[in-house]
């Protein structure tokens, strides 16, 4: 079935060391969103991509970065995660520029210890 | 700017009992209006939408919507609640770029 495929779905990482949480998607959409839900929290948008014009939302930290090599995937890196970047990352795809509908991978739960 | 507030943070409610929850939007622009069901650990899924058209309308397990637009509301309802439907809903508008999501409702039904 086409989806959004989130990787990994659990990863733990240390205080300081980067990481990376990856999203491929088989829908051949052209927008790709991440989100950052902390517990009982709003998915909040970090970024957003219209094919590979990125798009970043003001109050996303710079220790925040992304990359979309191709239509089908996006990662997003951490450079020096802290304990309050721990949350449920998640990654949405969307066929046009009006967010008519988001369809939402599984979701990659971070912890920093 | 725009923004979702969900005003009830959890809502019980008995198996077979009718439930609503509710969600209010505030946009400068005509919006487009979601509401979305996450279970633990899981993503975020569709469950119905308001683009234009009939102001209600209708997922196809049960529930319910309707644009209230002088409300500037979107609450979501159905008659006769499951053990299944326990889970996080999240009302969400959309200014054509992307999403923002209200701070969830917790519904959790009893038997």
């Amino acid at each position: 079935d086409a989806m959004v495929i989130q990787n990994p779905r659990y990863q733990v990482t240390q205080f300081g060391k980067p990481v990376t949480l990856s999203c491929s998607q088989t829908l051949n959409h052209n927008v790709m969103y991440w989100y950052q839900q902390k517990s009982s929290q709003a998915p909040k948008l970090l970024f957003h991509y219209y094919d590979k014009d990125f798009n970043n939302e003001a109050d996303t930290p710079d220790n925040f970065q992304s990359r979309r090599p191709n239509t089908s995937f996006c990662f997003l890196d951490i450079r020096s995660p802290g304990l309050g970047d721990a949350a449920m990352y998640l990654c949405a795809t969307c066929t046009g520029t009006d967010a008519t509908e988001a369809f939402f991978g599984q979701g990659t739960r971070l912890t920093v210890v | 700017a725009q923004s979702v507030t969900q005003l009830d943070s959890q809502v019980p409610v008995f198996e077979e009992a009718p439930v609503e929850l509710r969600c209010n939007y505030s946009s400068s622009v005509s919006v487009y209006l979601f509401w979305y069901v996450q279970y633990p650990n899981q993503g975020l899924q569709l469950l119905l939408k308001y683009l234009s058209g009939s102001t209600l309308v209708e997922s196809i397990n049960g529930f319910e919507a309707e644009f209230n637009k002088s409300q500037t509301s979107f609450h979501l309802r159905k008659p006769s609640v499951h053990i299944s439907d326990t889970a996080e809903y999240f009302c969400a508008v959309s200014d054509r770029r992307a999403l923002t999501f209200g701070s969830g409702t917790r519904l959790q039904v009893q038997p």
